[in-house]
């Protein structure tokens, strides 16, 4: 299995722009999470979805943050318009079922820098 | 929600020594799972061990094992042995088996092993 895949790894954008994070999970795995890790707040977790619908969003920061799932093999994460406290890794983690509470399954990351 | 505290933001550990990282959690629940996931400086999140709270038994993974204090809400990690690899930051997760597939992560525990 090839794991779950983010992409881009790196992105560069000034301020303003739009950004668009994209998350394949691994296959079967039906729930998905996208946190954000910076050095002052640590891992936050921004949104969860359990078969592709949006369980709990009470961590995205404000509107300008928006998540999709609208199948079970893609998600994404957009900033518009993006500003410079944005700036974090964010990641992209995938499940199975919470029953047998297995784990969650990490993708590399996307380091995102808002000049 | 629950919440869970890693109280030593910094640790450091003599090669082929013995170190261990502290967790602490708070909940009401009496059915969930721990776990130790491993970022080591690549950012790849890596789970490192799990545990169900159902078990009296510590979960142990070659060099890893932990201590597991339902009474006390703790769930501390030992690592033996400890080798260069090692080096990394740790967090501690709980997972609830009740309020979704939500999982709680602290802050997180950075190792240095000293060669």
């Amino acid at each position: 299995d090839a794991g779950v895949i983010q992409s881009p790894r790196h992105e560069v954008t000034e301020m303003g722009q739009e950004v668009t994070l994209r998350c394949k999970p691994i296959s079967g795995h039906n729930s998905l999470f996208w946190y954000r890790q910076t050095m002052m707040r640590g891992l936050e977790l921004l949104i969860y979805f359990n078969n592709n619908v949006p369980i709990d969003d009470s961590g995205m920061p404000e509107d300008r943050f928006s998540a999709k799932m609208p199948n079970a093999s893609f998600s994404t994460l957009k900033i518009q318009p993006s500003e410079p406290r944005d700036s974090a890794v964010y990641f992209c983690a995938s499940s199975l079922p919470l029953t047998g509470g297995h784990e969650q399954y990490f993708g590399p990351g996307t380091r995102l820098t808002v000049t | 929600a629950q919440t869970v505290t890693q109280s030593q933001p910094e640790m450091s550990v003599q090669e082929a020594e013995t170190v261990t990282l502290s967790c602490t959690y708070d909940t009401s629940e009496s059915d969930y799972y721990l776990f130790w996931y491993k970022q080591p400086p690549s950012r790849q999140m890596i789970l490192v061990i799990r545990q169900e709270a159902y078990k009296q038994q510590n979960a142990t993974e070659n060099r890893f094992s932990v201590n597991f204090q339902k009474a006390a809400k703790s769930f501390s990690l030992k690592i033996s042995d400890s080798q260069l690899g090692d080096a990394a930051m740790y967090f501690c997760a709980y997972r609830s088996s009740n309020t979704g597939n939500q999982f709680y992560f602290g802050t997180g525990t950075s190792l240095t092993v000293i060669p």
